[in-house]
């Protein structure tokens, strides 16, 4: 089955920094990779996706780039914020694109802190 | 937060009792998932299940029960059979079958639950 490995643990930067999740994965044909945050307390929420067909995505500060050769695929926060601590957990699935069931794999999280 | 909820919010049990957690949704998704969540290992995959009435088992699911007798609810059991319980639960769901698109799972809040 899949596994994706995640580094960072942890991860702490300066308020106004970037920070720089990476993911690995092992079954080449996942073809759909989301990223959730989860904030102390709450339930993890979808923060951004890319599907196997797209090399790279952003959304305002955030963006994350695929690289399928190598199978792994990574979160960029630019200008960091407070509010961006929280934990970041990565997946992959096999699941995208047709009927089949959406099995998502997660990585093993990194907790975020940003210093203000 | 509507659309998927969890109950209760926290739980304890003692050692060789079953305990059930509930999971309810009101988005009319066909798919639920269980995970249970640890310290530095993501979320793994308890239990999961694409239609009512059928359930799979995940990479996780020995000491673990489940049920899907309506659309709305997936109830996990948590049986003494469970060597180590103590573990935040969470609950998602997501549609199924749209070919254009892969169908994003909603977590619900979680339960902690915690064997004394």
């Amino acid at each position: 089955g899949e596994n994706v490995e995640q580094h960072p643990s942890t991860l702490s930067v300066q308020e106004g920094d970037s920070a720089v999740i990476k993911c690995t994965y092992s079954d080449s044909a996942s073809n759909y990779f989301p990223w959730y945050k989860q904030e102390l307390g709450k339930r993890p929420q979808l923060i951004i996706d890319i599907r196997s067909n797209v090399g790279e995505k952003k959304d305002q500060r955030i963006a994350v780039t695929l690289n399928k050769t190598a199978k792994h695929f990574s979160l960029h926060i630019t200008e960091t914020q407070p509010e961006d601590s929280a934990v970041y957990f990565c997946a992959a699935t096999t699941g995208a694109g047709g009927t089949s069931y959406g099995k998502l794999t997660f990585g093993q999280g990194t907790i975020l802190t940003v210093h203000p | 937060d509507g659309g998927i909820t969890q109950s209760p919010k926290y739980l304890f049990r003692k050692e060789g009792q079953n305990v059930t957690l509930s999971c309810e949704q009101n988005l009319n998704h066909d798919a639920m998932y269980w995970y249970r969540q640890d310290p530095g290992q993501g979320l793994r995959l308890i239990y999961y299940s694409q239609i009512v009435n059928d359930f799979q088992k995940g990479d996780i699911a020995e000491g673990y029960s489940v049920s899907r007798e309506k659309k709305e609810s997936f109830p996990l059991t948590v049986t003494s059979a469970q060597k180590n319980p103590t573990a935040f639960y969470l609950c998602a769901s997501s549609i199924v079958g749209r070919a254009s698109s892969y169908n994003e799972q909603f977590f619900g809040p979680g339960t902690r639950l915690t064997v004394l």
